[in-house]
């Protein structure tokens, strides 16, 4: 596609839920990356996947979180049990491949409420 | 640690004024450098960045930034701002190797008519 698809844009869900957020990143982008954007907190780096290396998830907050690359191309972002602070905004990006000299593209995210 | 530092959290200009908004960087290294802009509801769009080369790089919408390895800024820069050009404003570098981009706590511009 012409740019960084996020799915759902909006997710309203129950304390303990699981919930999945879905990324499809830029036609031909080998890197992809999970943000989350809180109130008052920024934008923090959840995970890099680069083609077929293990991906970095030196971000992932809590072990409630995952996330997957399938073919090398869409990624899916699990929160199990969500907790009322994982309310924020989560923002994927992709890049041709690793990062340095490349630009990065951010979707335009998935609005989460833990309710 | 490294990191990036914007010291403005909210700014207001007129517009038809020129703007500045500040960003200084905290690495060993010359980082790459990003500016993105977040309107209400939207996610990030890259304005610029600076790579090597010419310290003074030229963005979209009339924004440029300049690279100033001594005083280790990167600070945004438009001659005359528009209305539109309200939003939040994140400095970014490329760290980690190249897997991390690490913002900026943002700056939110408002527009006053």
């Amino acid at each position: 596609g012409a740019g960084v698809s996020q799915s759902p844009s909006n997710k309203v869900t129950e304390k303990g839920k699981d919930v999945e957020l879905r990324c499809d990143p830029i036609s031909g982008h080998t890197a992809l990356y999970w943000y989350r954007q809180s109130l008052g907190q920024g934008l923090e780096f959840l995970i890099y996947f680069q083609g077929n290396s293990a991906p970095d998830k030196s971000g992932l907050p809590s072990d409630r979180f995952s996330a997957e690359r399938t073919g090398g191309s869409v990624s899916t972002l699990t929160i199990q049990r969500t907790q009322q602070e994982d309310s924020a905004v989560y923002l994927c990006a992709s890049s041709v491949n690793r990062g340095r000299g490349n630009t990065i593209y951010f979707g335009e995210g998935s609005w989460l409420t833990v309710v | 640690a490294q990191s990036v530092t914007q010291p403005d959290i909210h700014i207001t200009v007129s517009e038809g004024a020129s703007l500045e908004l500040r960003c200084n960087y905290s690495y060993g290294a010359t980082p790459y450098l990003f500016w993105y802009v977040q309107s209400p509801g939207q996610g990030l769009q890259l304005l610029l960045k600076y790579f090597s080369g010419d310290t003074l790089v030229q963005g979209i919408k009339g924004f440029e930034a300049e690279f100033k390895r001594s005083q280790s800024s990167f600070n945004l820069r438009k001659p005359s701002v528009h209305w539109s050009d309200a939003a939040e404003y994140f400095c970014a570098a490329l760290t980690g190797g190249g897997n991390k981009l690490t913002f900026g706590t943002g700056t939110q511009l408002k527009v006053e008519l």
